[in-house]
């Protein structure tokens, strides 16, 4: 049972096109988020959410907007991609917005052509 | 604000040798501090933790102290393997503030037979 999924693993689209990356974990925890993975393997977080309240959100263009259906679900729209935009994309979630291990999908690698 | 600094890599070491890779932070309070490994291809794995001063994470023959005077977290291992080969992340995660994980560069790590 995987336990942080994320579809699709690899997606490849033009600049100007709006793509989806969805999340979802069997985890049962209250947060979950978004995290930019550059090509020199710099982590940056971009999103939290808690129980489907927004939480954290850092310096991202307003372009990239996340979802939280559900406290399972994380998803995030990226509208009128980039070529910055080219990056690996992973979702994780914790327990709670406390100290605690965070747990990552295995990341979506989005090329912006 | 947060920040972790960990040693510029790529380290490159053979079976069996000694490995040290440093990591220092600064931060506000008393951090939760982590080693998180991420294998070719896949998300990051929690590999040890520690949540408050002279605290020892382990897992794995890895190990790490929290030392709160050196504000550091240096992860040490006394046996490299060749599937030891990675991307290795220090990360911080403050409490009462916005509980983020704040992650340092990444070191990558080649093991050679």
């Amino acid at each position: 049972d995987t336990a942080v999924s994320q579809t699709p693993k690899y997606l490849v689209t033009q600049m100007g096109n709006d793509k989806s990356i969805k999340c979802e974990q069997n985890l049962g925890h209250d947060t979950m988020y978004w995290y930019k993975q550059d090509s020199k393997k710099f982590l940056k977080i971009m999103f939290s959410y808690n129980n489907k309240e927004l939480i954290i959100n850092e310096t991202v263009p307003n372009r990239f907007s996340p979802k939280s259906p559900d406290k399972a679900h994380l998803n995030l729209h990226i509208n009128s991609l980039e070529l910055g935009d080219s990056a690996v994309y992973f979702c994780a979630s914790s327990p709670g917005t406390g100290a605690y291990e965070q747990y990552f999908g295995p990341g979506t690698r989005l090329t912006v052509t | 604000g947060n920040s972790v600094t960990q040693m510029e890599g790529p380290v490159t070491l053979s079976e069996e040798a000694f490995l040290t890779i440093n990591c220092t932070y600064t931060a506000t309070g008393y951090p939760s501090l982590f080693w998180y490994v991420q294998y070719p291809g896949e998300g990051l794995q929690l590999l040890l933790k520690a949540t408050k001063a002279d605290d020892k994470g382990s897992n794995k023959g890895f190990e790490a102290t929290y030392r709160k005077e050196t504000t550091s977290f240096h992860l040490e291992k006394g046996s490299v393997q060749v599937s030891d080969s990675a991307v290795y992340f220090c990360a911080l995660s403050s409490q009462g503030g916005s509980e983020k994980l704040v992650f340092g560069k990444g070191t990558k790590l080649t093991v050679n037979p």
